[in-house]
Protein backbone atom coordinates (compact mmCIF):
# COMPACT_ATOMS: atom_id res chain seq x y z
CA UNK A 1 0.00 0.00 0.00
CA UNK A 2 1.25 3.24 -0.66
CA UNK A 3 2.56 5.38 2.11
CA UNK A 4 4.91 8.07 3.69
CA UNK A 5 6.52 7.27 6.47
CA UNK A 6 8.72 10.26 8.90
CA UNK A 7 9.92 8.94 11.56
CA UNK A 8 11.09 11.64 13.57
CA UNK A 9 8.28 13.33 15.60
CA UNK A 10 10.67 16.11 17.26
CA UNK A 11 13.66 17.53 16.51
CA UNK A 12 15.62 20.13 17.98
CA UNK A 13 18.51 21.86 15.60
CA UNK A 14 20.46 24.80 16.56
CA UNK A 15 20.13 27.96 15.24
CA UNK A 16 22.78 28.52 12.16
CA UNK A 17 23.54 24.77 12.16
CA UNK A 18 21.54 22.60 8.90
CA UNK A 19 19.17 19.85 9.83
CA UNK A 20 17.85 16.77 8.12
CA UNK A 21 13.97 15.71 8.47
CA UNK A 22 13.42 12.15 6.84
CA UNK A 23 10.71 11.10 4.56
CA UNK A 24 10.67 7.36 3.47
CA UNK A 25 7.82 6.03 1.15
CA UNK A 26 6.90 3.39 -0.55
CA UNK A 27 4.34 2.50 -4.05
CA UNK A 28 4.39 0.55 -6.83
CA UNK A 29 3.25 3.68 -9.24
CA UNK A 30 6.75 4.74 -11.42
CA UNK A 31 5.49 8.06 -11.66
CA UNK A 32 5.27 10.35 -8.44
CA UNK A 33 5.90 13.11 -7.11
CA UNK A 34 7.33 14.00 -3.26
CA UNK A 35 6.38 17.32 -1.96
CA UNK A 36 7.42 19.04 1.55
CA UNK A 37 5.06 21.49 3.09
CA UNK A 38 5.61 24.03 6.38
CA UNK A 39 3.58 24.03 9.27
CA UNK A 40 3.92 27.00 11.22
CA UNK A 41 1.95 27.15 14.60
CA UNK A 42 -0.13 29.31 12.80
CA UNK A 43 -1.88 26.36 11.14
CA UNK A 44 -1.15 27.53 7.78
CA UNK A 45 0.20 24.80 5.17
CA UNK A 46 3.39 26.54 3.19
CA UNK A 47 4.59 24.86 0.26
CA UNK A 48 8.40 24.43 0.25
CA UNK A 49 9.95 21.85 -2.35
CA UNK A 50 9.00 19.15 -5.08
CA UNK A 51 10.79 16.46 -6.54
CA UNK A 52 9.86 14.15 -9.75
CA UNK A 53 10.32 10.50 -9.80
CA UNK A 54 12.02 10.76 -12.95
CA UNK A 55 14.03 13.87 -11.53
CA UNK A 56 17.92 13.08 -11.29
CA UNK A 57 18.66 16.21 -10.18
CA UNK A 58 17.87 16.93 -6.17
CA UNK A 59 15.58 19.96 -6.05
CA UNK A 60 17.19 22.88 -4.33
CA UNK A 61 14.47 25.79 -3.00
CA UNK A 62 16.86 28.25 -1.29
CA UNK A 63 17.51 27.02 1.98
CA UNK A 64 15.66 23.79 1.58
CA UNK A 65 17.29 21.30 -0.67
CA UNK A 66 15.58 17.01 -1.06
CA UNK A 67 17.75 14.49 -0.37
CA UNK A 68 16.39 12.23 -3.18
CA UNK A 69 17.86 8.50 -3.29
CA UNK A 70 15.47 6.69 -5.22
CA UNK A 71 16.65 2.98 -4.48
CA UNK A 72 16.06 3.78 -0.94
CA UNK A 73 12.66 5.51 -1.41
CA UNK A 74 13.53 8.01 1.04
CA UNK A 75 13.61 12.23 0.46
CA UNK A 76 14.72 13.76 3.06
CA UNK A 77 14.47 17.79 3.40
CA UNK A 78 17.61 19.84 4.41
CA UNK A 79 17.61 22.97 5.80
CA UNK A 80 20.61 24.59 5.79
CA UNK A 81 21.48 27.52 8.51
CA UNK A 82 18.17 27.22 10.48
CA UNK A 83 16.73 30.15 11.88
CA UNK A 84 13.90 30.85 14.45
CA UNK A 85 11.01 30.86 11.79
CA UNK A 86 11.87 27.52 10.91
CA UNK A 87 10.10 25.82 13.93
CA UNK A 88 6.91 24.31 12.65
CA UNK A 89 5.66 21.26 11.77
CA UNK A 90 6.78 19.77 8.24
CA UNK A 91 5.04 17.52 6.13
CA UNK A 92 6.43 15.19 3.48
CA UNK A 93 3.73 14.70 0.86
CA UNK A 94 3.60 11.99 -1.86
CA UNK A 95 1.27 12.64 -5.05
CA UNK A 96 0.85 8.75 -6.84
CA UNK A 97 -1.96 7.97 -9.52
CA UNK A 98 -2.56 10.09 -12.45
CA UNK A 99 -4.21 7.63 -15.66
CA UNK A 100 -4.17 9.87 -18.22
CA UNK A 101 -4.51 13.07 -16.66
CA UNK A 102 -3.05 14.80 -13.63
CA UNK A 103 -7.22 15.20 -12.12
CA UNK A 104 -6.83 11.92 -10.42
CA UNK A 105 -3.87 12.83 -8.64
CA UNK A 106 -3.76 11.80 -5.13
CA UNK A 107 -1.59 12.75 -1.93
CA UNK A 108 -0.32 11.04 0.58
CA UNK A 109 0.77 12.57 3.50
CA UNK A 110 2.75 11.75 6.43
CA UNK A 111 2.28 12.34 10.32
CA UNK A 112 4.97 15.36 10.26
CA UNK A 113 8.07 16.01 12.22
CA UNK A 114 7.91 19.15 14.77
CA UNK A 115 11.37 21.10 14.39
CA UNK A 116 12.46 23.36 17.19
CA UNK A 117 15.00 26.07 16.36
CA UNK A 118 17.47 26.63 19.49
CA UNK A 119 18.80 29.93 19.92
CA UNK B 1 -5.46 37.97 -4.70
CA UNK B 2 -6.87 36.17 -1.55
CA UNK B 3 -5.64 33.07 -2.38
CA UNK B 4 -7.56 30.18 -0.56
CA UNK B 5 -10.15 31.30 1.80
CA UNK B 6 -12.42 29.12 4.07
CA UNK B 7 -15.50 29.81 6.11
CA UNK B 8 -15.61 29.98 8.97
CA UNK B 9 -12.87 29.59 10.70
CA UNK B 10 -14.14 27.83 13.64
CA UNK B 11 -17.70 26.01 14.92
CA UNK B 12 -18.70 23.96 17.58
CA UNK B 13 -21.78 21.79 16.97
CA UNK B 14 -23.59 19.59 18.91
CA UNK B 15 -24.07 15.79 17.88
CA UNK B 16 -26.35 15.11 15.11
CA UNK B 17 -26.62 18.58 13.53
CA UNK B 18 -25.41 19.89 10.21
CA UNK B 19 -23.40 22.50 8.59
CA UNK B 20 -21.29 23.26 5.28
CA UNK B 21 -17.85 24.74 5.07
CA UNK B 22 -17.25 26.96 2.15
CA UNK B 23 -13.73 26.59 0.39
CA UNK B 24 -13.19 29.65 -2.91
CA UNK B 25 -10.05 29.70 -4.65
CA UNK B 26 -9.28 32.80 -6.93
CA UNK B 27 -6.59 31.16 -8.70
CA UNK B 28 -8.35 29.89 -11.32
CA UNK B 29 -7.60 26.51 -10.24
CA UNK B 30 -9.14 23.25 -11.84
CA UNK B 31 -8.81 20.78 -9.20
CA UNK B 32 -9.62 21.22 -5.32
CA UNK B 33 -9.45 18.98 -2.04
CA UNK B 34 -10.92 18.94 1.37
CA UNK B 35 -8.95 17.12 3.72
CA UNK B 36 -8.99 16.51 7.43
CA UNK B 37 -5.87 17.08 10.39
CA UNK B 38 -5.95 15.09 13.36
CA UNK B 39 -3.30 15.13 15.99
CA UNK B 40 -0.73 12.56 15.00
CA UNK B 41 -2.13 11.55 12.25
CA UNK B 42 -1.20 14.05 9.14
CA UNK B 43 -3.91 15.24 6.90
CA UNK B 44 -6.30 13.04 5.26
CA UNK B 45 -8.30 13.25 2.27
CA UNK B 46 -11.60 13.43 2.81
CA UNK B 47 -12.99 14.36 -1.04
CA UNK B 48 -11.52 15.97 -4.33
CA UNK B 49 -12.76 17.59 -7.30
CA UNK B 50 -11.06 17.86 -10.87
CA UNK B 51 -13.46 20.28 -12.23
CA UNK B 52 -16.69 22.31 -11.91
CA UNK B 53 -19.43 19.40 -11.22
CA UNK B 54 -17.25 16.52 -10.72
CA UNK B 55 -16.45 15.34 -7.48
CA UNK B 56 -14.38 11.93 -5.96
CA UNK B 57 -14.12 10.15 -2.46
CA UNK B 58 -10.89 10.42 -1.42
CA UNK B 59 -9.41 8.14 1.93
CA UNK B 60 -11.69 9.38 4.32
CA UNK B 61 -15.28 10.17 2.79
CA UNK B 62 -18.10 8.31 4.88
CA UNK B 63 -20.03 11.45 6.58
CA UNK B 64 -19.14 14.05 4.34
CA UNK B 65 -21.00 14.99 1.35
CA UNK B 66 -19.58 17.72 -1.31
CA UNK B 67 -20.55 19.87 -4.17
CA UNK B 68 -18.32 21.84 -6.64
CA UNK B 69 -21.10 23.97 -8.54
CA UNK B 70 -19.05 27.09 -9.18
CA UNK B 71 -15.52 26.67 -10.39
CA UNK B 72 -14.23 28.47 -7.46
CA UNK B 73 -15.95 26.91 -5.27
CA UNK B 74 -16.12 23.29 -3.13
CA UNK B 75 -18.35 22.94 -0.17
CA UNK B 76 -17.68 20.03 2.48
CA UNK B 77 -21.52 19.11 3.93
CA UNK B 78 -21.45 17.00 7.39
CA UNK B 79 -25.31 16.01 7.31
CA UNK B 80 -25.28 14.75 10.73
CA UNK B 81 -22.62 15.30 12.80
CA UNK B 82 -20.68 13.17 15.31
CA UNK B 83 -18.32 13.87 17.61
CA UNK B 84 -15.55 11.51 15.29
CA UNK B 85 -15.57 14.35 12.89
CA UNK B 86 -14.13 16.73 15.85
CA UNK B 87 -10.63 17.98 13.43
CA UNK B 88 -9.27 20.90 11.93
CA UNK B 89 -10.10 20.88 7.91
CA UNK B 90 -8.04 22.03 5.29
CA UNK B 91 -9.19 22.61 1.90
CA UNK B 92 -6.31 23.49 -0.94
CA UNK B 93 -6.16 23.73 -4.62
CA UNK B 94 -3.60 23.57 -7.29
CA UNK B 95 -3.24 24.22 -11.47
CA UNK B 96 -2.63 20.92 -13.28
CA UNK B 97 0.40 19.78 -13.58
CA UNK B 98 2.11 16.62 -12.00
CA UNK B 99 4.43 19.07 -9.85
CA UNK B 100 1.76 21.29 -8.89
CA UNK B 101 1.96 22.29 -5.53
CA UNK B 102 -1.43 22.37 -3.73
CA UNK B 103 -2.21 26.01 -2.24
CA UNK B 104 -3.99 25.57 1.43
CA UNK B 105 -6.24 27.76 3.19
CA UNK B 106 -5.81 28.58 6.47
CA UNK B 107 -8.16 25.67 8.08
CA UNK B 108 -11.69 25.87 9.79
CA UNK B 109 -11.57 24.25 13.47
CA UNK B 110 -15.00 21.94 14.34
CA UNK B 111 -15.72 20.65 17.32
CA UNK B 112 -18.62 18.62 17.59
CA UNK B 113 -20.11 17.80 21.08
Amino acid sequence: AQKITQTQPGMFVQEKEAVTLDCTYDTSDQSYGLFWYKQPSSGEMIFLIYQGSYDEQNATEGRYSLNFQKARKSANLVISASQLGDSAMYFCAMREGGGLTSGTYKYIFGTGTRLKVLA
Amino acid sequence: NAGVTQTPKFRVLKTGQSMTLLCAQDMNHEYMYWYRQDPGMGLRLIHYSVGEGTTAKGEVPDGYNVSRLKKQNFLLGLESAAPSQTSVYFCASRRGGSGAEQYFGPGTRLTVT
